[in-house]
C-alpha cells in the first residue's frame, strides 16, 4: 500500500532563512505526490503537485519540491520564509484512488 | 467560481446523538470525498461519492455513512456519537478524482 512519511513533526526557523520539509513515499509504479498547507482553523490548500513530467515543481508563493525517484522523496523547500508561512504542511500520495496523507509538519517562523 | 462549502463550521453534540454534515462541491464537480482529521490519527479517508454512488470507502465503522444528491451536494452522517468522533471533518470536491482535490474549510465537531 502507498504511504508517505514526514520525519519532522515540527520545524522552527527564523524569518528569511531557508527551510526544507521532508517527505518520503513508498515506492510504486506510478506516483502522484502533493503538498498541502493548512492554516489554523482552515481546510487544506493545495500548494503544489507532481503528476508527471518535470521533477521540479513550483508554487506561486515561492515553495518548490523535487520528485526524486531514486531516494523516494518529495521534499518541500523555500529559500527564504516569511512569518505568514507559519502553518502545518502535509505531504500526500494517491493510493487506491484516494489521498493518503503524512502526519504533517508544523512550520513555525520566528521574527 | 465558488469554492467548496461546508456547513456548519462548528458543532457541539452529546454522546449518543447523531449528526449530519453538509458539503457543496465546486460547480461542475461530481466527486465528493470526506476526510476526518484528529490530532491522534491525522487525516483519514472516510468515503467518496461520484454521481450519487459511493465509489470508495475507508476503514470506518458503519456509524459513519454518507450520501450524494443529484446536484452533487453531499452529506455525511454519524450516528451514536462517541467522544472519539470529535474531529475536523473535511470535504473535498473533484472533477478528476484524487489528483485534483479542492478542500472546504471543514466542520469542527465536538462531542461532549
Amino acid at each position: 500500500a502507498q504511504s508517505v512519511t514526514q520525519l519532522d513533526s515540527q520545524v522552527p526557523v527564523f524569518e528569511e532563512a531557508p527551510v526544507e520539509l521532508r517527505c518520503n513515499y513508498s515506492s510504486s509504479v506510478s506516483v502522484y505526490l502533493f503538498w498541502y498547507v493548512q492554516y489554523p482553523n482552515q481546510g487544506l490548500q493545495l500548494l503544489l503537485k507532481y503528476l508527471s513530467g518535470s521533477t521540479l515543481v513550483e508554487s506561486i508563493n515561492g515553495f518548490e519540491a523535487e520528485f526524486n525517484k531514486s531516494q523516494t522523496s518529495f521534499h518541500l523547500r523555500k529559500p527564504s520564509v516569511h512569518i505568514s508561512d507559519t502553518a502545518e504542511y502535509f505531504c500526500a500520495v494517491v493510493g487506491s484512488d484516494k489521498l493518503i496523507f503524512g502526519t504533517g509538519t508544523r512550520l513555525q517562523v520566528f521574527p | 467560481k465558488a469554492g467548496v462549502t461546508q456547513t456548519p463550521r462548528y458543532l457541539i453534540k452529546t454522546r449518543g446523538q447523531q449528526v449530519t454534515l453538509s458539503c457543496s462541491p465546486i460547480s461542475g464537480h461530481r466527486s465528493v470525498s470526506w476526510y476526518q482529521q484528529t490530532p491522534g490519527q491525522g487525516l483519514q479517508f472516510l468515503f467518496e461519492y461520484f454521481s450519487e454512488t459511493q465509489r470508495n470507502k475507508g476503514n470506518f465503522p458503519g456509524r459513519f455513512s454518507g450520501r450524494q444528491f443529484s446536484n452533487s451536494r453531499s452529506e455525511m452522517n454519524v450516528s451514536t456519537l462517541e467522544l472519539g468522533d470529535s474531529a475536523l471533518y473535511l470535504c473535498a470536491s473533484s472533477s478528476q478524482g484524487a489528483t485534483e482535490a479542492f478542500f472546504g474549510q471543514g466542520t469542527r465537531l465536538t462531542v461532549v
